[in-house]
């Protein structure tokens, strides 16, 4: 079982929905991030956080708001989306940001947007 | 310059044989590489990574050879099994967050 949980592992919703995506860890990682991986695709990142501040957003829409409320919780507000944003949502974590401390991702939730 | 490429996309192995999984990039300043390991399903699991200073990392039946004035390196699986049967992507570290994916592999080891 991976140390990253992720709820829920499925989500379906319509374009008018709000709904979010939650992340948590207890290893004492400072750096959490997200992911989203299309089908036969890499993951692609989306949101960095270090020591709960966002250091990163990859021109991300703002249909997609992520939030972190403590070290050990991630989550992913979701809003007003595109059938195009169906796809599988990664959260990972990391020790820290230097070199040679890995990712470890979460098993993912399966978003569906009808 | 920020690519790194994978290949093959697809690759089947007998049981009991070796698999390999080519990736090539271009940026010198990368300075860490991780193989992850994703069974259908699940998110990806790091397998083994290796810098750019070593040549050569193993750890049980999985080795990455690294050859670097090539910017080159390849996971090799002995005695491929079954359960091996995953894709594979390769990443280069481009920054302190970031990680610069290659395409993926789909590796299937035949009983």
């Amino acid at each position: 079982d991976t140390e990253v949980t992720q709820t829920p592992k499925h989500l379906v919703m319509g374009m008018t929905n709000k709904k979010s995506l939650k992340c948590e860890q207890h290893m004492g990682h400072r750096a959490m991030y997200w992911y989203k991986q299309k089908a036969k695709k890499p993951p692609e990142l989306m949101f960095v956080y270090s020591y709960e501040k966002l250091s990163i957003n990859e021109s991300v829409p703002s249909r997609f708001s992520p939030e972190c409320p403590n070290s050990s919780l991630l989550n992913l507000h979701l809003h007003a989306l595109q059938p195009e944003d169906s796809a599988l949502y990664l959260c990972a974590s990391s020790q820290g940001i230097g070199l040679g401390q890995p990712q470890h991702f979460g098993d993912g939730t399966r978003l569906s947007i009808l | 310059q920020q690519q790194v490429k994978q290949s093959p996309q697809s690759l089947i192995v007998q049981k009991g044989g070796i698999s390999i999984i080519n990736c090539a990039y271009e940026n010198t300043a990368f300075d860490y590489f991780p193989w992850y390991q994703q069974f259908p399903g699940k998110g990806p699991a790091l397998l083994i990574a290796i810098r750019p200073d070593v040549s050569e990392k193993k750890e049980g039946r999985f080795t990455i050879s690294f050859n670097k004035s090539a910017k080159q390196f390849s996971l090799h699986i002995m005695d491929s099994q079954p359960g091996d049967s995953a894709t594979y992507f390769c990443a280069a570290r481009k920054s302190n967050y970031q990680l610069i994916w290659g395409a993926g592999t789909k590796l299937i080891i035949k009983p």
